[in-house]
């Protein structure tokens, strides 16, 4: 069973710190990794995507990968309460059949 | 036009009845999905087409039955639900799998109660 681990929060960060969300992966054939993020009610709208280990940086965003940990991450560096949102980690092959994890609930206080 | 279109967005149905979800998308884009989205659950993917062909159904219950008459359309029919599929379903799509990035851009979902 291909699945993806996330820890379902909330996590709960002040105004302008930095938020640190984490998701391990067990299918080692995974190429590509992505980042929603999805606000209550809305539907899941893309923040990064990531295929190469290290790391890839998009203006308050950075993502994470380490494929020998099977590990991706996302930072948001200067966090704003308009964060607020459930954040979905998946990975999936070529074909686009993504896997999601269950979403991690960020709570931005201001 | 926003991207992918999905209607209705919100839909009651009682268990005997037959209803339809309907989603449109238009970027281009010759690959259209059916997730849902349960409460404290992983999105689940339905339904794959690539092409207009069903390439993955995920043994979903025969009671949800997909139609992707062309590249730009996607319906799910629905009938003989149980509560227990109350759900948000999303409609997805994406650029020639295998080639793009995999990236799925979804519509804003169909938030359906079976009562």
């Amino acid at each position: 069973q291909k699945e993806v681990e996330q820890n379902s929060g909330p996590l709960s960060v002040p105004e302008g710190a930095i938020a640190s969300l984490n998701c391990t992966y067990s299918d080692r054939g995974s190429q590509s990794f992505f980042w929603y993020r999805q606000y209550s009610g809305k539907s899941p709208e893309l923040i990064m995507f990531i295929y190469s280990n290290g790391d890839k940086e998009d203006g308050r965003f950075t993502a994470q990968l380490n494929k020998a940990s099977q590990y991706v991450s996302l930072l948001i560096r200067d966090s704003q309460p308009s964060d607020s949102a459930t954040y979905l980690c998946a990975g999936g092959g070529s074909q686009g059949n993504l896997i999601f994890g269950k979403g991690t609930k960020l709570s931005v206080k201001p | 036009e926003t991207g992918v279109t999905q209607t209705p967005r919100h839909l009651v149905m009682g268990m005997t009845n037959k209803k339809s979800l309907k989603c449109e998308q238009h970027l281009g884009h010759n690959a259209m999905y059916w997730y849902k989205q349960s409460a404290k659950k992983p999105l689940e993917l339905m339904f794959v087409y690539s092409l207009e062909e069903r390439v993955e159904n995920n043994s979903v219950p025969s009671r949800f039955s997909p139609e992707c008459p062309n590249s730009s359309h996607l319906f799910l029919h629905l009938h003989t639900l149980q509560p227990e599929d109350s759900a948000l379903y999303l409609c997805a799509s994406s650029q020639n799998p295998g080639h793009g990035t995999g990236e799925l851009f979804f519509g804003e979902g169909s938030r359906l109660t079976v009562l």
